[in-house]
């Protein structure tokens, strides 16, 4: 069974402009997350998604972060302007329900803002 | 604000059992303990959950004291495989209730 899929792996951009990461959930998981984690710290939730429903996006700084999950399958971030302090690794995960104990995690997106 | 509070850093001997601790004075009844992985350059892997008893798995092991307030996660022979940071997280099962992720603690396991 194929695991939660992200790309790019890697992303390398300039201050200002624009960047997107994609995540294809597990095939039947209704639940998707994206979170943020910094350098040294655990990952920190930005949104989740029940169904094509952001049902909590209280953490996503919404003046320069944006989300969809069209058709409640797959999913885009995307962030503009990038900030040099957005630089961390984006991670994606889904789960079957949103109570289910195990997330399953993507091998996230390293971001660079240069 | 993580829930729970662990030391940043171990090490342990291959071949020889890692007990990582974890210390959750606050926990609510209703809330559960999970211990997750994460190996460099991967996401976060799930190892285990536990309320009130003992759990055991095909990969490690959840000692919970009686009165809930801390636990510890065991590795009964840890590899080389097993170097990874290790975060222990409440989190209750009602609608809603997000993972919240602390830093952790870095386990090395040396040759």
């Amino acid at each position: 069974e194929a695991g939660v899929v992200q790309s790019p792996r890697y992303k390398i951009i300039e201050k200002k402009q624009p960047v997107a990461f994609w995540c294809n959930p597990i095939s039947g998981h209704n639940t998707l997350y994206w979170y943020r984690q910094n350098l040294g710290q655990g990952p920190e939730l930005l949104i989740r998604y029940e169904n094509e429903e952001a049902v909590d996006d209280s953490q996503l700084p919404k003046d320069r972060f944006s989300a969809e999950r069209l058709k409640g399958v797959d999913s885009t971030l995307k962030i503009q302007p990038a900030e040099l302090g957005d630089s961390a690794v984006y991670l994606c995960a889904s789960s079957l329900l949103q109570g289910s104990h195990e997330q399953f995690f993507g091998p996230g997106t390293r971001l660079t803002v240069l | 604000d993580a829930k729970t509070t662990q030391p940043p850093s171990m090490d342990c001997a291959e071949g020889r059992a890692a007990n990582l601790p974890c210390n959750h004075s606050t926990i609510s009844g209703n809330e559960y303990v999970y211990w997750y992985r994460q190996i460099h350059s991967q996401g976060p892997q799930y190892i285990i959950h536990g309320l009130k008893n003992n759990e055991t798995n095909e990969m490690a092991s959840l000692i919970i004291t009686e009165d809930r307030k801390s636990s510890t996660l065991i590795l009964p022979h840890a590899t080389l495989r097993d170097t990874a940071v290790y975060y222990c997280i409440v989190r209750a099962s009602n609608y809603g209730q997000n993972f919240v992720f602390g830093p952790g603690t870095r386990l090395s396991v040396l040759p």
